[in-house]
């Protein structure tokens, strides 16, 4: 069965950092593209980082470039993101989504997320 | 544009059809496939269509999407009370080299 499984998510002041990793199973997770998704207390979802399987390509949302790193370890089989100075609005679910291996960009496979809340 | 223009909400009735637009721009529509995630309260996203009109496997087939230049929608046919969820659609943007997703379409079954 193919799973995704997050962590790392806790309470952090403004300013501080934190890495979230995610466990892949299920799959061959070194040959595929993976992505970093949140969503803030009721609201809609947002993109916020991609790398490639070759970790060769990575793109950031705007609202967390220069804050965030996404990297991933194919011994581990595990992705990760390290947030750094963190703001009151990276206040969110953070989900780990799969990349679909396709010609075109689909996410397929969603994690179940794991919470981060910055707050004072 | 930092997101595709969704209706807030739908409300309908058991049975009803329901249709959701979801509108963009060259940039994202207009060049690349359009998904869309189901979102149960509740719960994490899933998948729901995929390449414009693709359904994944175990998706029912009253769930259909379209897309026409830089607009799509999700089609709900015969709806049930298990659809009452967040619809959202999404696509990549080449201009921002990222994912764009609409707002979110909260969907009531009556």
């Amino acid at each position: 069965e193919v799973q995704l499984v997050e962590s790392g998510g806790a309470v952090v002041q403004p300013g501080g950092s934190l890495r979230l990793s995610c466990a892949a199973s299920g799959f061959s997770f070194s040959s595929y593209e993976m992505n970093w998704v949140r969503q803030a207390p009721g609201k809609g979802l947002e993109w916020v980082s991609y790398i490639s399987s070759s970790r060769r390509t990575i793109h950031y949302a705007d609202s967390v470039k220069g804050r965030f790193t996404i990297s991933r370890d194919h011994v581990k089989n595990s992705l990760y993101l390290h947030m750094d100075s963190l703001r009151v609005e990276d206040t969110a679910i953070y989900y780990c989504v799969r990349e679909m291996q396709s010609s075109s960009p689909v996410m397929d496979v969603w994690g179940k997320g794991t919470s981060v809340t910055v707050s004072s | 544009q930092s997101v595709l223009t969704q209706p807030p909400s739908a409300s309908h009735t058991p049975g009803q059809r329901v249709t959701i637009s979801c509108s963009g721009s060259s940039s994202n529509i207009g060049r690349n496939v359009v998904n869309w995630y189901q979102q149960l309260p509740g719960t994490a996203p899933t998948l729901l269509i995929y390449k414009n009109d693709q359904r994944p496997s175990g998706v029912p087939d009253r769930f259909s999407g379209s897309k026409s230049g830089t607009s799509a929608s999700l089609a709900i046919s015969g709806l049930q009370s298990e659809d009452e969820a967040d619809y959202f659609c999404a696509a990549w943007d080449d201009s921002l080299d990222g994912y764009l997703f609409g707002i979110g379409t909260k969907v009531t079954v009556l």
